[in-house]
């Protein structure tokens, strides 16, 4: 079956822009989680979702970042007034439930704050 | 912050040579997996072990774990140019969340 698919696969914004990324996950995945990779580094964990609620937000770096994922399938992160320091890939995963499931990533999306 | 650590940062092999990479984390798992990566993109789950397991095999994929020291290896054997890729680990911590390392860079020379 289908993947998780995340859109824009690119995105390029001036810095104060405000961005969505979306995340579609694995269809019946009820947990949901989003990442960020910055260049040489692994990826850090940002949010997961256990349904449509937000089971835990721990890695947000502040409140400019926000992620709804209301009706428990897509999900869309947010980021408003944007800093050069936001450029990164942002990969969303998803996996049939927390505690174990093995997660899988989509292609992610690679915003570039100018 | 991430908590685990990788070793080595870049690793340089012959193709048909077997490829050891190590990993250190710090807090107690529910179990550890390896992921690879191409182009910065994509990550794809290549093997799961639980933190009651000591090793386990998939395919040309050999891991192995302590929970004593903290730490895990992945052995490639006969590597090919194609397994040429980032390799991370990820322990996965209560409430699903993955805790990645900062990667091996792997390159297999045909």
């Amino acid at each position: 079956g289908a993947g998780v698919s995340q859109t824009p696969s690119n995105k390029v914004t001036e810095k104060g822009k405000y961005v969505e990324l979306r995340c579609d996950p694995i269809s019946g995945h009820t947990a949901l989680y989003w990442y960020r990779q910055s260049l040489g580094q692994g990826p850090e964990f940002l949010i997961y979702f256990q349904g449509t609620g937000a089971a835990d937000d721990s890695g947000l770096p502040n409140d400019r970042f926000f992620a709804v994922r209301p009706e428990g399938s897509v999900s869309t992160l947010k980021i408003q007034r944007t800093e050069r320091g936001d450029s990164a890939v942002y990969l969303c995963a998803s996996s049939e439930r927390t505690s174990g499931g093995t997660q899988y990533f989509g292609p992610g999306t690679r915003l570039t704050v100018l | 912050s991430q908590q685990g650590e990788e070793d080595p940062q870049a690793l340089s092999i012959q193709e048909g040579e077997n490829a050891t990479m190590n990993c250190s984390y710090k807090t107690s798992i529910n179990n550890l997996q390896w992921y690879r990566q191409n182009s910065g993109r994509g990550l794809v789950h290549l093997i799961l072990i639980r933190s009651n397991e000591r090793e386990k095999h998939s395919g040309r994929l050999r891991v192995t774990l302590d929970t004593s020291k903290k730490s895990s290896s992945l052995l490639i054997t006969a590597s090919r140019a194609a397994d040429t890729a980032s390799y991370f680990c990820a322990t996965l911590l209560r409430g699903g969340k993955l805790i990645f390392g900062q990667g091996t860079e792997l390159s297999v020379k045909p």
